[in-house]
């Protein structure tokens, strides 16, 4: 099976802007949750979506939002960019949502200017 | 307030030395515990899991033991390889609540 992909890899955007990210789980799983990478913070965990439905959201500002399709591919907003939002983004992805082992992508590399 | 802590951020061994990774949790109500290895530039990648029902899980070179008492989970890879060098980062979960939390991570070093 392919893994979970992301795209793009790398994104400079300015202060102001939005980005929009994108991420493809492994075929058949239904959940997706993206996670914010930072030096200071660690991981950390942004929000889960599972058959279309926010599931759960972490402790993040409403600048940042999501959405998942009927096909089980999810894409994650950021808007009016700040400095601080510079991080690795990652998605993971499981069949279900609940206690099962979860399978990261790559991951984006976003970088704030 | 942290509720995974992994107390080293490095850690150098030998190779085909035992390495062993320790990560401290706060929350008893925690049900499943596990650890994701993570090279530069990727994904973390699952490693192994352990439910909080059971005290220990072997695969291969890698075990994780759990002791709840203590809330004290660690990993030990044996024998430790140049392969293995990367961060690992110990992460816990509990039914439908968040997603993972994750610890900072521990650089573990094999050296030759």
């Amino acid at each position: 099976k392919a893994g979970v992909t992301q795209t793009p890899r790398y994104l400079i955007k300015t202060r102001g802007q939005q980005v929009t990210l994108s991420c493809s789980p492994i075929s058949g799983h239904r959940s997706v949750s993206w996670y914010q990478q930072t030096p200071g913070q660690g991981l950390q965990f942004l929000f889960e979506y599972f058959s279309e439905t926010q599931r759960n959201k972490g402790n993040f500002p409403g600048r940042f939002s999501g959405r998942q399709f009927s096909n089980s591919r999810s894409e994650m907003n950021v808007s009016t960019l700040e400095l601080g939002d510079s991080a690795l983004y990652l998605c993971a992805s499981r069949p279900t949502s609940g206690i099962e082992t979860q399978y990261f992508g790559p991951g984006t590399r976003l970088l704030v200017l | 307030d942290q509720q995974v802590k992994q107390n080293s951020p490095s850690l150098s061994v030998q190779e085909g030395r035992i390495s062993i990774l320790n990560c401290d949790y706060t929350n008893s109500m925690f049900d499943y515990f596990l650890w994701y290895k993570k090279y530069p530039a990727e994904g973390p990648t699952f490693l192994i899991s352990i439910s909080s029902i059971k005290d220990k899980n072997e695969d291969g070179r890698f075990t994780v033991f759990l002791n709840k008492s203590a809330k004290h989970l660690s990993l030990h890879i044996v024998p430790s390889q140049p392969g293995d060098s990367a961060v690992y980062f110990c992460a816990v979960l509990w039914g439908g609540a968040d997603g993972l939390t994750f610890g900072k991570g521990t650089h573990l070093i094999i050296q030759p």
